[in-house]
């Protein structure tokens, strides 16, 4: 079965600093690996996803995600953090072979002090 | 991409009652998606709605409680049945992008009293 870890429910980081959001997942085929961003009363945006092609992947607002094989994990960095970033940020894995399902992770807080 | 719109937004309902969200979407997609993210939680798939065909429903969840239409490929309903404070949740209507990616609606923020 599929699951997604989000280690740290909250992260803060002073503006300017490097964010670092942790996501490790568990999968028995190949994943689809997603990063979504969900700020105050909306609903989800995508932020960047992984399907297989370059193991390093770009996404919006500044995002970057590196698909690590060998440690199950797809953490989303941001070299210089900005107040717009505060928002919760939701890990989740798609099996490749399946239509679509999401399972999500807890999910982790971004707090950004000025 | 798609658009998702979703109806209500937000509401307040009755303990006891039921509440039906629509979801409709700018193109039309194989498979729908109803998610539940209550306060402070994560989102939890409820059920997977195919035109044509009987929703799927994740474990935790039956038809009787959530039941699902989905008349066309454009738009399916979601029915809270019989309320309770419990069901106080943000229900979100998603589809597949075959990209492949996941749209989401902007949900529908339900309180029960």
């Amino acid at each position: 079965a599929q699951s997604v870890t989000q280690l740290g429910s909250h992260v803060s980081v002073s503006e300017g600093a490097l964010v670092l959001l942790r996501c490790n997942y568990s999968s028995s085929v190949p994943p689809y690996l997603f990063w979504y961003v969900q700020y105050p009363n909306q609903g989800l945006q995508l932020l960047l996803k992984y399907t297989s092609a370059a193991t390093l992947v770009k996404g919006i607002n500044g995002f970057e995600a590196e698909f690590k094989k060998s440690e199950t994990s797809f953490h989303l960095t941001k070299p210089s953090a900005h107040m717009s970033d505060a928002a919760e940020y939701f890990c989740a894995v798609s099996e490749m072979d399946s239509s679509y399902k999401l399972i999500f992770g807890s999910g982790t807080r971004l707090l950004v002090r000025p | 991409s798609a658009v998702i719109s979703q109806k209500p937004s937000r509401d307040i309902c009755q303990r006891g009652t039921s509440l039906t969200i629509q979801c409709q979407v700018d193109s039309q997609v194989t498979m729908m998606f109803w998610y539940r993210q209550q306060p402070g939680q994560s989102l939890t798939l409820i059920a997977t709605a195919n035109q044509g065909s009987e929703a799927t429903y994740e474990s935790g969840f039956v038809i009787d409680k959530f039941p699902i239409s989905r008349p066309n490929l454009t738009f399916s309903t979601l029915t809270v049945s019989n309320m309770s404070p419990e069901d106080s949740s943000i229900y979100l209507c998603s589809v597949d992008g075959r990209a492949p990616e996941a749209f989401f609606g902007q949900g529908t923020r339900l309180t029960v009293v």
